[in-house]
């Protein structure tokens, strides 16, 4: 069964820098890796697709890697920015049509 | 225009009660879904339906029943209501699942289920 962690659970970096959020999968037979931004008592929202044959998409200041092979994802924001602050969830989408989603990474972006 | 939308935000019930939460996408998509995101914010599909027809059903209790009217509605059903029912529950959309369709879900604002 496909199981989806990401590390860390939570992070707390200055406005400005650089981050990056890990997504690691179990088992690589994956259609699309998903990046999700929650924000507290809101619905998600998409911000990135990787398709299994792309190795990386990028919008703005985030950009996403994906490794198939080593079942890993990456998702790089860029001069974070307390807007930024809000818990971030990978999703695989598997054989069978099925969803798994990690735990979240809450990030928090101080001013 | 709000593309999921979800009815109730919240709801408050007493143990034992049925409820529905109701949803809908004016996207066009064939694909939605429901989702349970607990108190650990861990979030799990429970039900897919895809133009009408369901086509995932985790193991969730019977007591929970999705019912679509029409593609641009999926209503989730839940009888008996328990305490561990308490939840987030998301509705949401894609397009139809396919080796390379860029199934971007689109999810609703969820509804807070509180089980007294």
């Amino acid at each position: 069964k496909q199981e989806v962690t990401q590390i860390p659970a939570a992070l707390s970096v200055p406005e400005g820098e650089n981050l990056v959020l890990n997504c690691s999968f179990t088992d690589s037979a994956i259609y699309n890796l998903q990046w999700f931004r929650q924000d507290p008592g809101k619905g998600l929202t998409s911000l990135l697709l990787i398709q299994s044959s792309q190795r990386e998409q990028t919008s703005g200041r985030l950009n996403a890697s994906l490794d198939k092979s080593s079942g890993r994802s990456t998702l790089y924001i860029a001069a974070s920015q307390p807007g930024d602050s809000a818990t971030y969830l990978c999703a695989v989408r598997a054989t069978g049509n099925q969803f798994y989603f990690g735990t979240g990474t809450s990030l928090t972006v101080i001013p | 225009d709000t593309a999921v939308s979800q009815t109730p935000k919240y709801l408050v019930t007493q143990m034992g009660n049925d409820k529905s939460i109701k949803c809908e996408q004016n996207l066009g998509h064939d694909t939605m879904y429901w989702y349970k995101q607990d108190s650990k914010k861990f979030l799990k599909i429970m039900f897919s339906y895809n133009n009408k027809e369901l086509i995932i059903n985790e193991t969730v209790p019977n007591r929970f029943s999705p019912k679509s009217p029409d593609k641009a509605h999926l209503n989730l059903h839940i009888n008996s209501l328990e305490l561990g029912d308490s939840a987030v529950y998301f509705c949401a959309s894609s397009l139809p699942p396919g080796l390379d369709t860029p199934d971007t879900q689109y999810f609703g604002p969820g509804t807070r289920l509180t089980v007294l």
